[in-house]
C-alpha cells in the first residue's frame, strides 16, 4: 500500500522561499505519478494549484511552481505572501489509484 | 463559471445508508470525468473514488469497496455516491471535484457535504 509522505511544518518568511517534497514509500516519485498540489485554508474547500508534476491552473499565482526534485514530488513557493500561509496537499496517482499525502502546515511568520 | 455543489449529507447512525449528490454547472459534464474526496475532522485529505466521463470505469479506495458507490448521471449533470454500512469512520467532509482533461488531477471543487455517522 502506497503512503505519501509530506514535512508536518514548515516556516518561512514573507517575501522567503520555500520548497514543500512528497515522497513515496514505494520508490521516487517519477512524472508517471502525476503528481498535484492542492492548498487549503481553514474552513475553505481544498484548491487546486498544480497537476501532472508541474501544470498550473489558470488561477495559480507565479510564484508557485511543481517539480521533481530528489526522487521526491517539489512545491516551490518564491517570494511567499501571508496569504500563503495553509495545508498543503500532495497527491499522487498510483496506477490509477490515488493517494494524498498527509499534508504539510505553512506558517508564514 | 464552473460551479460543483454537494447536497445530501447529515447525521446517520451506524450501518446507515446515505446518498450523496454533486450538481455541475457551468461546464459540459459529460466531457469530464470526475471525483469524491473525503475529510474527517481534523484530518487530511483522502481520495474516495473516481468516474470516468460515461460511468464506464469506477476506481475505489480500499476502504470504501463494496459499501460506496459512485455514478452519474449526464442528462442531469448530476454526480451521486451511495454511501451504505457507515461506520463512524466514515465521518468526514465529502467534495466533489472535477478532473482534469487531459491528465490525472483536479481542477475545480465544490464545497463539501458533511456526513456524521454517530448513534
Amino acid at each position: 500500500q502506497t503512503v505519501v509522505t509530506q514535512e508536518p511544518s514548515l516556516t518561512v518568511s514573507p517575501g522567503g522561499t520555500v520548497t514543500l517534497t512528497c515522497a513515496s514509500n514505494t520508490g521516487a516519485v517519477t512524472s508517471s505519478h502525476f503528481p498535484n498540489w492542492f492548498q487549503q485554508k481553514p474552513g475553505q474547500a481544498p484548491r487546486s494549484l498544480i497537476y501532472s508534476t508541474s501544470h498550473k491552473h489558470s488561477w495559480t499565482p507565479a510564484r508557485f511552481s511543481g517539480s521533481l526534485l530528489g526522487g521526491k514530488a517539489a512545491l516551490t513557493l518564491a517570494g511567499v505572501q501571508p496569504e500563503d500561509e495553509a495545508d498543503y496537499y500532495c497527491l499522487l496517482d498510483s496506477g490509477g489509484v490515488w493517494v494524498f499525502g498527509g499534508g504539510t502546515n505553512l506558517i508564514v511568520l | 463559471e464552473v460551479q460543483l455543489m454537494e447536497s445530501g449529507g447529515g447525521l446517520v447512525q451506524p450501518g446507515g445508508s446515505l446518498r450523496l449528490s454533486c450538481a455541475a454547472s457551468g461546464f459540459t459534464f459529460s466531457d469530464y470525468w470526475m471525483t469524491w474526496v473525503r475529510q474527517a475532522p481534523g484530518k487530511g485529505l483522502e481520495w474516495v473514488v473516481n468516474i470516468n466521463e460515461d460511468g464506464s470505469e469506477k476506481t475505489y479506495v480500499d476502504s470504501v469497496k463494496g459499501r460506496f458507490t459512485i455514478s452519474r448521471d449526464n442528462a442531469k449533470n448530476s454526480l451521486y455516491l451511495q454511501l451504505n454500512s457507515l461506520g463512524v469512520e466514515d465521518t468526514a467532509v465529502y467534495y466533489c471535484a472535477r478532473g482534469t482533461v487531459t491528465l490525472p488531477g483536479t481542477d475545480y471543487w465544490g464545497q463539501g457535504t458533511l456526513v456524521s455517522v454517530s448513534s
